[in-house]
């Protein structure tokens, strides 16, 4: 089974700061996603990594920047964190052209 | 909007039924569609994939696409409490590696 991990599992942070979620991968997949899930709508793709170097924008890119200084990492950053992008924060790996995709156990941030 | 809509919301079922899911898409030249399940604090996890026209069966669970119609299914026979979960459905169009999730149906199954 592939193996995706988050840190870290609980984040609070206050309104204004700068949160950072880490992501590492095992598997060697080429591509990482980052998605939020928020009640009612699914999961939302933030930012997404076709391999060391590479970022795209994904469906809600704002408020977010994204970094993947290799194959097995890849991070989110909210540079001035707001109440609204409270939620919880998936990382997924996957490979080929977007199918099948690994998912991390989740980050749930709270901004106060 | 989301590309990507299902139906119903939620849905309560006794053991033993036949549950069935819906999801709608409104790309047409979108060429992989999957179901995933996300049980209670858990990760989403990858269920059934589909890339052409027709049916898929595996075990309980059967899936059917119709692309004319923009439609995609998930069908679950004898479901079992253990198949509570929210259901995610998805379709990558094959701009770029993305994938495009619903809003999700939350199962209940009761025993």
């Amino acid at each position: 089974e592939a193996a995706v991990t988050q840190s870290p599992r609980n984040k609070v942070a206050v309104t204004g700061g700068k949160v950072t979620l880490s992501c590492n991968q095992t598997n060697n997949h080429n591509n990482m996603y980052w998605y939020r899930q928020d009640t009612g709508h699914g999961l939302r793709l933030i930012h997404y990594s076709y391999g060391a170097g590479s970022t795209e924008k994904g469906d809600i890119p704002d408020g977010y920047k994204a970094s993947r200084p290799s194959q097995e990492n890849f991070s989110l950053i909210l540079e001035l964190a707001t109440p609204s992008q409270t939620s919880v924060y998936f990382c997924a790996s996957g490979d080929r052209g977007g199918e099948r995709l690994f998912f991390g156990h989740g980050t749930k941030l709270s901004v106060l | 909007q989301q590309k990507v809509q299902q139906s119903p919301e939620s849905l309560i079922v006794p053991e033993g039924a036949m549950t069935s899911l819906n999801c709608t898409f409104s790309d047409s030249a979108s060429q992989y569609f999957a179901w995933y399940r996300q049980h209670s604090g858990k990760a989403p996890k990858a269920l059934m994939s589909i890339f052409s026209n027709g049916e898929k069966e595996e075990g309980r669970f059967t899936i059917h696409l119709n692309k004319a119609s923009l439609h995609f299914s998930l069908h679950i026979r004898d479901s079992q409490p253990s198949d509570s979960a929210l259901y995610l459905c998805a379709e990558n169009n094959n701009a770029g590696a993305k994938l495009t999730f619903g809003g999700g149906t939350r199962l209940t199954v009761r025993p």
